[in-house]
């Protein structure tokens, strides 16, 4: 089956840093990427979609300029948390698509932030 | 009201019972649904797809009511390994709107 990879698995920062996450498709091209977090015992929430070699389209609420995302490749999507905060302290998990609509969405195995 | 409701639990349940589980969802417009589940601090797994027709996949049936807009997931001869959280994903538009998750336990 269609495998993703995060990287890190889990982070552990100080207030105001900036950290990196990666998101890779390891055995086919993604057109779509997609960033979520999940609090504990709720639901998961969608970030922003991205596309490749296209700006992410960012959910409502959702500040672009906090969270930053690349996606350069059809194998490589990277989210940024900038000058993160103890309220960003979440589960950060990507997805990867192929195609279109209604196409099944592979998940990475998420990374665990916590911000100090 | 949420777009996607699920009984948080948890469902306490003995070895080799029978659970079962409802999810309704507010958008009658929501062209597909699935099953998902999640173990602690691990990303969703697909468990099932959900149609109107119902399907089956080993000891697991999903049954999906469009008029009433709820979704159910039996599960029969329930193993200690199906302790889980067991979250209701709808599709919308091309995206998937979740639910916040039942918990379930088995117990020995």
């Amino acid at each position: 089956g269609a495998v993703v990879s995060q990287h890190p698995s889990w982070v552990i920062c100080k207030s105001g840093t900036s950290v990196k996450i990666e998101c890779r498709s390891l055995d086919f091209q993604a057109t779509t990427m997609f960033w979520y977090r999940q609090f504990p015992k709720q639901s998961l929430m969608l970030m922003a979609t991205s596309n490749e070699g296209s700006k992410a389209t960012y959910e409502q609420g959702v500040e672009k300029d906090k969270f930053l995302i690349n996606h350069a490749s059809l194998t490589l999507s990277t989210l940024t948390v900038t000058s993160a905060h103890p309220e960003d302290s979440s589960f950060y998990i990507c997805s990867a698509r192929v195609g279109t609509g209604n196409n099944e969405q592979f998940f990475g195995p998420g990374t665990r932030l916590t911000v100090l | 009201r949420k777009e996607v409701e699920q009984d948080p639990g948890p469902f306490n349940v003995p070895e080799g019972a029978t659970v079962a589980f409802n999810c309704t969802y507010s958008n009658s417009a929501s062209q597909s649904f699935f099953w998902y589940r999640q173990d602690c601090r691990k990303e969703p797994k697909l468990l099932m797809s959900v149609y109107s027709s119902g399907n089956e996949d080993g000891r697991f049936t999903a049954q999906l009511n469009r008029a009433s807009q709820y979704i159910s997931l039996l599960i029969r001869d329930s193993k200690l390994s199906d302790s889980a959280t067991y979250l209701c994903v709808v599709n919308l538009n091309y995206q998937l709107i979740w639910g916040a998750g039942t918990k379930l336990i088995i117990k020995p």
